[in-house]
């Protein structure tokens, strides 16, 4: 069965230092991938995502990911954090099969950013 | 433009009772998906629809369902409630259900 792993429940970085949260997927093709951020009591906002191409991908709020499919990781970076930044972030893949474009959550990574 | 809004934002039931909620997806978005997020957890897919058919059903008892409307609007529905319900449910629309954009979300409370 498909599966998303966040292997950092919480994370805790000083404002202006560098970030990466790690995502591993099991799935035996290349998937779709998506990072998402969640404000407390708030939906998901679209961090970015990947189908296919150049395995570096940019997205918003100077955040960026990387693909490596030998690894079957997605990794979330970004070179300076913002108080802002804190949040959970959710890591997402969509199988590609017919008909369906069903979503595959890992279980967060919670940020906290120490002024 | 519009993001996708969901109503009630809250909603407190008792155990047994039924429940509706609400999804108004982004213009021009035909599918619609929802998922249910309880507390420390990541999303999980509950029902998608496209073009008004069901195009796919996570693993949630028949005391789910939901329908989609001529308007692309879309409710959900649960009955005989559980404790367990609790949580924040996620309606996300999309053109063609392959990047999805979530609402706010409803936050059922099952006492």
């Amino acid at each position: 069965a498909q599966s998303v792993t966040q292997p950092d429940i919480h994370i805790t970085v000083s404002e202006g230092a560098s970030l990466e949260l790690r995502c591993n997927y099991s799935y035996g093709a290349t998937p779709y991938l998506f990072w998402y951020v969640q404000s407390p009591g708030q939906g998901l906002q679209l961090l970015l995502k990947y189908f296919s191409g150049d395995t570096l991908v940019q997205g918003i709020k100077g955040f960026e990911a990387e693909f490596k499919r030998s690894q079957s990781s997605f990794n979330l970076r970004k070179p300076s954090v913002h108080w802002s930044d804190a949040a959970e972030y959710f890591c997402a893949v969509v199988p590609i099969t017919s008909g369906t474009y069903k979503y595959i959550f890992g279980t967060g990574t919670r940020l906290k950013v120490l002024a | 433009d519009a993001g996708v809004t969901q109503s009630p934002t809250h909603l407190i039931k008792t155990r047994g009772q039924q429940v509706t909620l609400r999804c108004s997806p982004i213009s021009g978005h035909k599918s619609v998906s929802w998922y249910q997020q309880v507390l420390g957890q990541g999303p999980q897919f509950i029902f998608q629809y496209y073009e008004k058919e069901e195009r796919g059903r996570g693993n949630f008892p028949d005391r789910f369902s939901a329908r989609q409307f001529p308007n692309y609007s879309s409710e959900l529905n649960v009955n005989a409630l559980l404790l367990g319900d609790s949580a924040l449910y996620l309606c996300a629309s999309s053109l063609v259900a392959d990047t999805q954009y979530f609402g706010p979300g409803t936050r059922l409370t099952v006492l």
